[in-house]
């Protein structure tokens, strides 16, 4: 069974210790595996698709990189505006619609000034 | 550029009603898939539409259905609502099919069943 685990489940930071976020996958063939920001009441919004192992994609404070088995997100110095629940999804070879994505429970980010 | 949208922000309805809620995907975007987020979980995939017709399900009864118009907005009707059917519905648009998609979400509709 296509399954994503996220760890931990919350994370609390002080601004500027550098930490990072977990994202393990079990999936029958990988499309794509995408990370999303989720603020309290509101739509995940869009942060980076990774396609294969090996590869990294960066945006300001955040870098995502991937492996076979797991994803991570690499938070930089953080910042309180960074606060919020991240969300990993994986896309599965298997199965014939594209928007099957399966999530995470998500790791919910706390930053303190 | 206009970003997904969604209406009602929040709903409140009574066990065995029905309720409809709608989508309206971002510009350009030709397929809509449709989430339940319940508190505290990551959303799931309750069904896509692409060229309005659907395009997979997920693993939710059929008094869960959808419609997708010419003009690529969408509907999701939900019949006999149930008291666990309160979460964040969630619609995403993204172009095309095959091949990992990027689906952007909109805000979401708050449907609170009592």
């Amino acid at each position: 069974e296509d399954q994503v685990t996220q760890s931990p489940e919350a994370l609390r930071l002080q601004e500027g210790e550098s930490s990072s976020l977990n994202c393990s996958y079990t999936v029958s063939g990988l499309r794509g595996l995408f990370w999303y920001r989720q603020d309290p009441g509101k739509g995940p919004e869009f942060l980076f698709t990774l396609y294969s192992a090996g590869e990294e994609k960066e945006k300001e404070r955040l870098k995502a990189t991937l492996t076979k088995k797991e994803s991570f997100l690499h938070i930089t110095a953080p910042k309180p505006e960074d606060s919020a629940t991240y969300l990993c999804a994986v896309q599965a070879r298997r199965g014939g619609s594209q928007g099957n994505l399966i999530f995470g429970k998500g790791t919910k980010l706390s930053v303190k000034p | 550029e206009t970003g997904v949208t969604q209406s009602p922000t929040h709903l409140i309805k009574t066990r065995g009603q029905q309720v409809t809620l709608r989508c309206s995907s971002q510009s350009g975007h030709n397929t809509v898939s449709w989430y339940q987020q319940a508190l505290g979980q990551g959303p799931q995939f309750i069904f896509q539409y692409y060229r309005e017709e659907e395009n997979g399900r997920g693993n939710f009864p059929p008094r869960f259905s959808g419609l997708q118009f010419p003009n690529y907005s969408s509907e999701l009707n939900v019949n006999a609502l149930e008291l666990d059917d309160s979460a964040l519905y969630l619609c995403a648009s993204s172009l095309g099919q095959g091949g990992p998609r990027e689906q952007y979400f909109g805000p979401g509709t708050r449907l609170t069943v009592t």
